[in-house]
């Protein structure tokens, strides 16, 4: 079993949706989880971090934590062409970072 | 621009070359990363640095040699690569926790894109 696991996708909003992208983890002990976009060629940008159950928004994006069912996700409101690219779910405990393989969005203008 | 500053952002070199990359940040983080990744895959882990001391390898080949001169400094050596070692290299690093063991979120590079002819 892997570490994180996400829908690769492609994931196809229209313009001005929502966007929800998905991730579960099975570290019970996992305490820190982000989301990065990374778009094509260039490095991952974090975009949000949450460490405590619940929501936490910032902007259009919000992220949501469930520790009890080890799942956290992104919710991108007002989706614009811009926010096409790759979205990283990335879990850490301790040292250690372990990235999803990854949610590829295209939103269609 | 990222406050984590790689060099060089592009690198081509022959499989019986050694080069170095490097890394630099002026954030205080005491937690510093080297990542390799693929098209089209997510970053794989390397070599984690923890107070300048190395903390973690992931089995990662020999020809590939990590260094932390100081806090601000990561350098990643270079030796006898194969052509499989073309890839995206990324450097990050963050702030630790204390205590509970947790870490900030991981600050990222523009990364260094190397080739092997």
């Amino acid at each position: 079993q892997k570490e994180v696991e996400q829908n690769s996708g492609p994931l196809s909003v229209p313009e001005g949706a929502i966007a929800s992208l998905n991730c579960t983890y099975s570290d019970r002990g996992s305490q820190s989880f982000f989301w990065y976009r990374q778009y094509s060629g260039k490095s991952p940008e974090l975009i949000m971090f949450i460490y405590s159950n619940g929501d936490k928004e910032d902007g259009r994006f919000t992220a949501q934590l469930n520790k009890a069912s080890q799942y956290v996700s992104l919710l991108i409101r007002d989706s614009q062409p811009s926010d096409s690219a790759t979205y990283l779910c990335a879990v850490n405990t301790g040292n250690q970072f372990y990235f999803g393989t990854g949610t590829s969005l295209t939103v269609i203008p | 621009d990222t406050e984590v500053t790689q060099t060089p952002k592009h690198l081509v070199m022959g499989m019986t070359n050694k080069k170095s990359l490097k890394c630099e940040q002026h954030m205080g983080h005491r937690a510093m990363y080297w990542y390799k990744q693929k098209a089209k895959k997510p970053p794989e882990l390397m070599f984690v640095y923890s107070y300048e001391k190395l903390s973690i390898n992931e089995s990662v080949p020999s020809r590939f040699s990590p260094e932390c001169p100081n806090s601000s400094l990561l350098n990643l050596h270079l030796h006898a690569l194969q052509p499989e070692d073309s890839a995206l290299y990324l450097c990050a690093s963050s702030q630790q926790n204390s205590g509970t063991g947790g870490n900030q979120p991981q600050h990222f590079g523009d990364g260094t894109r190397l080739s092997i002819l």
